[in-house]
């Protein structure tokens, strides 16, 4: 029963590199999101997705890519990565519109920019 | 911008005693939703409350919502150690409209 999982778990850039976080659900949901969590900034969302096919913009977009060219998985995508963009990573998956339904998460994706 | 921020920062008390988180959201909402998450981990779905609800039980969990103040809180009761944890509120996110926003969360930390 593995529901949303995220890899890779740690990565270590350099500052300029790029790198794919990829989530996997198994859950057929339709709504798919990316977040991130930095200490005391609590979770922001970047891109998420409604639907395969499509991807929508979130609070903190910028410096992210995002694709869902499969339902059931949600790439992020960081073209030349920044030190600011140390965090770690949160997809998670809904069933129904964010509000109204509950979210599952990923465990995790801890990335390091040096 | 965040819809939601949680009262206190950090909560420690002594296992058995209730522990009490609120929320403060600045705009209307259709429902808010609560969430754990231990150290390293991902969030856990707690509770869902709709705006025409005044309050939800689940289990030693009471969450209350006051449409009005804008203000939902979370009581745990007779808590235990394996409670401690970091939990957050949700609401609706206007700008998306599907996505939810997180508050900062209240650290919990219950102590045997």
């Amino acid at each position: 029963n593995a529901g949303v999982t995220q890899t890779p778990k740690f990565r270590v850039l350099k500052t300029g590199q790029s790198m794919t976080l990829l989530c996997a659900q198994d859950m057929n949901h339709e709504y798919m999101y990316w977040y991130r969590q930095d200490p005391g900034m609590g979770l922001r969302l970047i891109h998420y997705s409604v639907g395969e096919g499509t991807t929508a913009k979130g609070e903190v977009p910028d410096g992210y890519n995002v694709s869902r060219l499969k339902k059931q998985n949600f790439l992020l995508g960081l073209e030349s990565a920044a030190p600011s963009q140390t965090s770690v990573y949160f997809c998670a998956s809904s069933s129904q519109k964010g509000d109204t339904g509950e979210l599952f998460f990923g465990e995790g994706s801890r990335l390091t920019v040096l | 911008s965040q819809q939601g921020e949680e009262d206190p920062q950090a909560l420690s008390i002594q296992e058995g005693e209730n522990a009490t988180m609120n929320c403060s959201y600045k705009t209307s909402i259709n429902n808010l939703q609560w969430y754990r998450q231990n150290s390293g981990r991902g969030l856990v779905h707690l509770i869902l409350i709709r705006s025409n609800e005044r309050e939800k039980h689940s289990g030693r969990l009471r969450v209350t919502l006051d449409t009005s103040k804008k203000s939902s809180s979370l009581l745990i009761t007779a808590s235990r150690a394996a409670d401690t944890a970091s939990y957050f509120c949700a609401t609706d996110a206007i700008s998306s409209g599907y996505a939810l926003n997180f508050g900062k969360g209240t650290s919990l930390l219950v102590t045997p």
